[in-house]
């Protein structure tokens, strides 16, 4: 079945730790996101690639950062410069990066501060 | 920047009854898409709609688009206890989406 698999599903990170959620679509999709959801909270943007080696900064990039070396991989990475990085991190991609395509998403990662 | 904006927040409903939710941006927007979270779970497409004044139906779910393309909406008749969740919409914004904050619906049996 085509999709999106996010690892690991909940994660703890240390103080002054980085650490990175794996993301990997099977969709052949160009386009590739990740968000961030607090509790009762809608969705942030923090990093979008619309092609392979390219990637822009969402509305939240501080503290956080991405590669897009393969179409099917967009791992995100967060520092220890994020101080507050608890949160619900969602991975998602679309055939495109126009804005005009839906988006699906993956089963996502719970990141926790130890 | 743009920005899509959501009431009610949280929405109360017997089952039973219809309730609205409603989108509106700040700009216009190519298309709107709406999607749907359950507890625990992650957003899922549920439509797009493109043109001014646009319907669309999904069985108890009616869609619509408004003529000025910045503000949209999301009836449910007869809600179920399966409509629990929270209902985001969500507009493109060169090659990105603005997701609004949700509506978080409960309902109650």
């Amino acid at each position: 079945d085509g999709g999106i698999t996010q690892s690991p599903k909940y994660l703890f990170r240390k103080e002054g730790q980085n650490v990175t959620l794996s993301c990997e679509q099977n969709l052949n999709h160009d386009a590739m996101y990740w968000y961030r959801q607090d509790p009762g909270q809608g969705l942030r943007l923090i990093y979008y690639s619309q092609i392979v080696n390219d990637f822009q900064k969402g509305d939240i990039a501080e503290g956080y950062s991405v590669s897009r070396e393969k179409k099917e991989s967009f791992p995100l990475t967060v520092t220890s410069a994020q101080k507050n990085p608890t949160a619900f991190y969602l991975c998602a991609s679309s055939s495109t990066g126009v804005g005009n395509q839906p988006q699906h998403f993956g089963d996502g990662t719970r990141l926790s501060i130890l | 920047g743009q920005q899509v904006m959501q009431i009610p927040q949280y929405q109360h409903v017997q089952e039973g009854e219809d309730f609205t939710t409603y989108c509106n941006s700040s700009t216009t927007l190519s298309n709107i898409q709406w999607y749907k979270q359950r507890p625990g779970g992650h957003p899922v497409f549920l439509i797009q709609l493109v043109k001014s004044g646009e319907v669309k139906k999904q069985k108890r779910l009616t869609f619509q688009f408004g003529e000025a393309k910045k503000n949209s909406s999301l009836h449910i008749t007869a809600t179920q206890t399966t409509d629990v969740g929270t209902y985001f919409c969500a507009g493109p914004s060169w090659g990105k989406f603005q997701f609004g904050a949700g509506t978080q619906v409960v309902v109650t049996p």
